[in-house]
């Protein structure tokens, strides 16, 4: 079945270093989507991509979608304490069920 | 706007016993769905509906049962709970497919 796996699971980083996460999945995505969540609360939206090899930016965070529309990327330059929380990757497969990635947890030492 | 909101936030039940969790949106959502969050697991989905009156089977929809009889609430049901549905619950609406999804605060569900 179709499998959405994120790399790594756990980052644990000093604050003003970099951190990545990585998406793959098994079949081709339609869309994805990345998600945070905090301790103790519940997902929140942060971007959609849907082109092949599209990038985009928001402040310090920069977000990838494979070519192959199979794998994405978050990238967080600099981060804060208040970067702390779980991403997720979701997206649609091409029999336009959803799913969400296993999510990596970052969390940021002052 | 409330958003997305869930109860009960708490719920402990017993083998066997039933109960439902409700959602409601106020954002005239087309799309809403509900999730359950282990441990360590992302999020997995149990049931969506794509409309009032809609309802389609997610990823693991086994023990549970739903119904859309107004647009803006969505009920999830579990006629004989079991301990492997301990987990926290969440729903989520969105305004079609392939838009973001509005996240409920949650319903943290223990099953002895």
């Amino acid at each position: 079945g179709q499998q959405v796996m994120q790399i790594p699971q756990y980052q644990h980083v000093q604050e003003g270093e970099d951190f990545t996460t990585y998406c793959n999945s098994s079949t081709t995505l339609s869309n994805i989507q990345w998600y945070k969540q905090r301790p103790g609360g519940h997902p929140v939206f942060l971007i959609q991509l849907v082109k092949s090899g599209e990038v985009k930016k928001q402040k310090r965070l920069t977000f990838q979608f494979g070519e192959a529309k199979k794998n994405s990327s978050l990238h967080i330059t600099a981060t804060q304490t208040t970067d702390v929380g779980t991403y997720f990757c979701a997206g649609y497969d091409n029999f336009n069920k959803f799913y969400f990635g296993s999510g990596t947890k970052l969390n940021v030492k002052p | 706007n409330a958003g997305v909101t869930q109860t009960p936030k708490f719920r402990v039940l017993k083998t066997g016993q039933s109960m439902t969790l409700l959602c409601a949106q106020d954002m005239n959502h087309e799309y809403m769905y509900w999730y359950r969050q282990d441990p360590g697991m992302g999020l997995r989905l149990i049931h969506y509906s794509v409309g009032e009156g809609t309802t389609a089977k997610g990823e693991v929809p086994d023990g549970y049962n739903v119904s859309r009889l107004k647009k803006q609430n969505f009920l999830l049901g579990l006629e004989s709970a079991a301990p492997s549905q301990t987990s926290v619950y969440f729903c989520a609406s969105s305004y079609d497919s392939y838009y973001e999804q509005y996240f409920g605060p949650g319903t943290r569900l223990t099953v002895t």
